[in-house]
């Protein structure tokens, strides 16, 4: 069981636009930055969002992340079938067993 | 260009111990935390822990008993030792650098390619 839930699995077709959510409470996404993780199939996870909402350079502005309180979600527009991929957050717990956390995994399929 | 590659055995009998080693090139060392992270076979990712330069260290405290990072700047290396091993450790270990924040969680900039690692007799 991860400390950040996250949906199974989201799809949508081609060109279309999809969020995915991340679930925390007030020791993890609450109080710290939310970073979000690609990982194409049988590959290495990607850094595509930092600091709640930002991108590194190289990460297209068709990916997005917002934070509102224990909650972040990554939105990601004009999807394309090279973003089917499984996707992560990750944040800081600053509880009791503080360490780095990151949700279950969502699998993007684009239909 | 930051690059890291894990080397170690790809093998390891239960009751052993896992011992990684990640190579940094094309970056310094100092001023990171330095990650292990792993994933087993269609799983999550799990954090195992990190070190900064100074030799400064942080666990996972669902591993902690059992879990050892060490640096080594002279060679741009950090290592992970993971101690009495089952089959529930067999996993990709990846390495992975990180962003110092003061006061949040910095995010996972570059990580290795990843070594697969099966517990097995």
């Amino acid at each position: 069981q991860s400390v950040l839930t996250q949906p199974p699995s989201v799809s949508a077709a081609p060109g279309q636009m999809v969020t995915i959510s991340c679930s925390g409470s007030i020791s993890n996404i609450g109080n710290n930055y939310v970073s979000w993780y690609q990982q194409l199939p049988g590959t290495v996870p990607k850094l595509v969002i930092y600091d709640s909402n930002k991108r590194p350079s190289g990460t297209p502005d068709r990916f997005s992340g917002s934070k509102s309180g224990t909650s972040a979600t990554l939105g990601i527009t004009g999807l394309q079938t090279g973003d089917e991929a499984d996707y992560y957050c990750g944040t800081w717990d600053s509880s009791l067993s503080a360490g780095m956390v990151f949700g279950g995994g969502t699998k993007l399929t684009v239909l | 260009q930051v690059q890291l590659q894990e080397s170690g055995p790809g093998l390891v009998k239960p009751s052993e111990t896992l011992s990684l080693t990640c190579t940094v090139s094309g970056g310094s060392i100092s001023g990171y935390y330095w990650n292990w992270i792993r994933q087993s076979p269609g799983k999550g990712l799990e954090w195992i822990g990190y070190i900064f330069h100074s030799g400064s260290t942080k666990y996972n405290p669902s591993l902690k008993s059992r879990v050892s990072i060490s640096v080594d700047t002279s060679k741009n290396q950090f290592s992970l030792k993971l101690t009495s091993v089952t089959a529930a450790d067999t996993a990709v270990y990846y390495c992975a650098r990180q962003w110092v924040y003061t006061s949040s969680s910095g995010p996972l900039d570059y990580w290795g390619q990843g070594t697969l690692v099966t517990v097995s007799s």
